[in-house]
């Protein structure tokens, strides 16, 4: 089985453009979550999705959105970007929500804001 | 009461010899602990995960212990090795969310 799918691997942007970042979950898995890694903040949560619906969202800011489409691929977007967006967004996939899932990564977008 | 501490933040160990890294919970809701390996350049793959209704699971070289009334728990490397020279990652969930609260990371080092 082919694991989670990020794309781009890297990207580059200046402060104030939008970026989109994408994620193809392991074949079945229909929960997607995405993660912020930087080296200050660590991992943190920013969103969950399944069935095309946001189940759960951390504590970003509403520059920080998502969806989910009926292929269970999933979609993160920045927009206005700040110098402190830079960082590893990394997307897990599931089988289903819910703690009894374990979720695997992908091997994320390294994002840099200039 | 959201956050998993990790300790220690760093470690180097002889080849041969056991890597411990710790981790301690506050909310006691969670009912899900995984433990994830991460290389440089590469996202976080999972090793190993424990529930509380369980002290202890071994998987090959590595051991998760749980302590539940400490709100504490362990991973434990046996018989380390170069090869598992990396950053770890405990975590915590609850319930029927897959949010994963991380801890902060230990960066292990095995000295050949």
């Amino acid at each position: 089985k082919a694991g989670v799918t990020q794309t781009p691997r890297y990207l580059i942007k200046t402060r104030g453009q939008q970026v989109t970042l994408s994620c193809s979950p392991i074949s079945g898995h229909r929960s997607v979550s995405w993660y912020q890694q930087t080296p200050g903040q660590g991992l943190q949560f920013l969103f969950e999705y399944f069935s095309e619906t946001q189940r759960n969202k951390g504590n970003f800011p509403g520059r920080f959105s998502g969806r989910q489409f009926s292929n269970s691929r999933s979609e993160m977007n920045v927009s206005t970007l700040e110098l402190g967006d830079s960082a590893l967004y990394l997307c897990a996939s599931s089988p289903d929500p819910g703690s009894n899932q374990p979720q695997h990564f992908g091997d994320g977008t390294r994002l840099s804001i200039l | 009461q959201q956050q998993v501490k990790q300790s220690p933040q760093s470690l180097i160990v002889q080849k041969g010899g056991i890597s411990i890294i710790n981790c301690a919970y506050e909310n006691t809701a969670f009912d899900y602990f995984p433990w994830y390996q991460q290389f440089p350049g590469k996202g976080p793959a999972l090793l190993i995960a424990i529930r509380p209704d369980v002290s202890e699971k071994k998987e090959g070289r590595f051991t998760i212990s749980f302590n539940k009334s400490a709100k504490q728990f362990s991973l434990h490397i046996m018989d380390s090795q170069p090869g598992d020279s990396a950053t770890y990652f405990c975590a915590a969930s609850r319930g029927n969310t897959g949010k994963l609260i991380f801890g902060q990371g230990t960066t292990l080092q095995v000295k050949p």
